[in-house]
């Protein structure tokens, strides 16, 4: 069966520091989708990024950098130098080939203060 | 382009009615998927409607339905409320069918139950 964890429930930092959420997924398909997905207080899921699980490349967008490994079954979030506007909760999501619904992790709240 | 609307944005009911929300997709979408988000169970899959066609269901019970109409607008639908189903109900579109496609959410819309 297919799960995502996010073992890190809560996550403070002070503006400027590094600050990573983990992502642990299982599934028993050779082909799956991972996302992440930011809520801000107002509610609507941000989408930040789609990996397939053909493309181990990491990826940068700014001040955000994942880092996708196989062989671990994780696919990491880092948010550099984190800024006050970063806080939110950041769920990771999995989605199968075979279907189309969302397997969201409990998610990280992150607060970030100046 | 316009984003993902739901409405009501806030809706209070009593145990035992019935409640319908709405939701429209981005223009061009097909597929609607629905979320429940409790502080319990996080985010879960309701189902999702892919060319007025129920595609994909999560485990939830029949008290739960839903539809989707021609110009792909969706409805879902909670007979006979009960006090657990109180919650943020998110609404998603996707351009394509497939689980690669990203979802776009719509700002939910928040039911308590009384």
């Amino acid at each position: 069966a297919q799960k995502v964890t996010q073992a890190q429930t809560e996550i403070s930092v002070v503006e400027k520091e590094d600050v990573t959420l983990d992502c642990v997924y299982e599934t028993r398909d050779t082909t799956y989708y991972l996302f992440w997905y930011k809520q801000p207080p107002s509610g609507e899921l941000v989408f930040l990024i789609r990996r397939n699980s053909f493309d181990e490349q990491n990826e940068i967008s700014g001040r955000y950098s994942w880092n996708f490994q196989k062989s671990t079954s994780s696919f990491n979030f880092t948010i550099t130098a984190s800024q006050v506007v970063d806080s939110a909760v950041y769920f990771c999501a999995l989605s199968e080939a075979a279907g189309t619904a969302l397997i969201f992790g409990k998610g990280t709240t992150l607060s970030v203060s100046s | 382009k316009a984003g993902v609307t739901q409405t009501p944005r806030y809706l209070i009911k009593t145990r035992g009615q019935q409640v319908t929300l709405s939701c429209s997709p981005i223009s061009g979408h097909r597929s609607v998927s629905w979320y429940q988000q409790t502080p319990g169970q996080g985010l879960q899959f309701l189902f999702e409607y892919f060319s007025e066609t129920q595609r994909n269901k999560g485990n939830f019970p029949g008290r739960f339905s839903g539809r989707q109409f021609s110009n792909s607008r969706s409805e879902m639908n909670v007979s006979t409320l009960e006090l657990g189903d109180s919650a943020l109900y998110l609404c998603a579109s996707r351009a394509g069918g497939g689980a690669q496609t990203e979802a776009f959410f719509g700002q939910g819309t928040r039911l308590t139950v009384v």
